[in-house]
């Protein structure tokens, strides 16, 4: 049973352009939830989705960043006109049922912004 | 406001002596409480984990203490290894809050270096 993938596992984007990240979630998981990790940090919540909604934006900049989960498909992470501030770790977790049991974490994708 | 937070930066622990990890949490509201293992460029992995309803957890080589009123939480690594080198997190979720949809709140983290 494959864990939880994400792709690219390292992105380097200039100054302007569009990040994508992706995300599979465990095979039957259908709950997804993205973390940013700057250096020397803890990972900060972003937003959690299940197939086709998002739930909780909370921790989403207001600008410039979007997530997607539709029916068929990775989850995606995407992030418009980067700048160098958004560079940092981001990690997908999927869980079974969305509260309360545990979340899997996926290896990360490391943005660069330069 | 809401914050996870380790006592200690870095933990520096002789191979085969036990590790103390130290998290204190200011939400009084949460209920559910998880240690993450990070190794350098991985991803978080699931250390184990223990609810408000409990005060104490065993797992393989590890125990979780959860100390509710003074808020917090502590990860004992028995006969540490080097394997066990990384980053060790806290996090904390209040499971039975209205409206709560899973996110996890992390610490800061504290690194555990084991000398051999």
């Amino acid at each position: 049973n494959a864990g939880v993938m994400q792709n690219p596992r390292h992105l380097v984007r200039r100054r302007g352009q569009e990040a994508r990240l992706r995300c599979s979630p465990m095979k039957g998981h259908s709950h997804v939830y993205w973390y940013r990790q700057l250096p020397e940090e803890g990972l900060k919540f972003m937003v959690y989705l299940q197939k086709e909604n998002i739930i909780d934006e909370s921790g989403m900049p207001k600008e410039r960043f979007s997530a997607e989960f539709p029916k068929e498909g990775p989850s995606i992470l995407r992030i418009q006109q980067v700048v160098r501030g958004d560079s940092a770790a981001y990690f997908c977790a999927s869980s079974l049922t969305g509260t309360g049991d545990e979340q899997y974490f996926g290896p990360g994708t490391r943005l660069t912004v330069t | 406001g809401e914050s996870v937070g380790l006592h200690l930066p870095t933990l520096s622990v002789q191979e085969g002596d036990n590790s103390i990890i130290n998290c204190a949490y200011s939400n009084s509201a949460s209920d559910y409480f998880i240690w993450y293992k990070q190794e350098s460029g991985k991803g978080p992995q699931f250390i184990i984990d223990i609810r408000s309803n409990m005060d104490k957890r065993q797992g393989q080589r590890v125990t979780v203490l959860l100390n509710k009123t003074v808020k917090h939480l502590s990860l004992q690594i028995a006969a540490t290894q080097p394997g066990d080198s990384a980053v060790y997190f806290c996090a904390e979720n209040a499971l039975q809050i209205s409206g709560n949809t899973g996110k996890l709140i992390f610490g800061q983290g504290t690194t555990l270096q084991v000398k051999p």
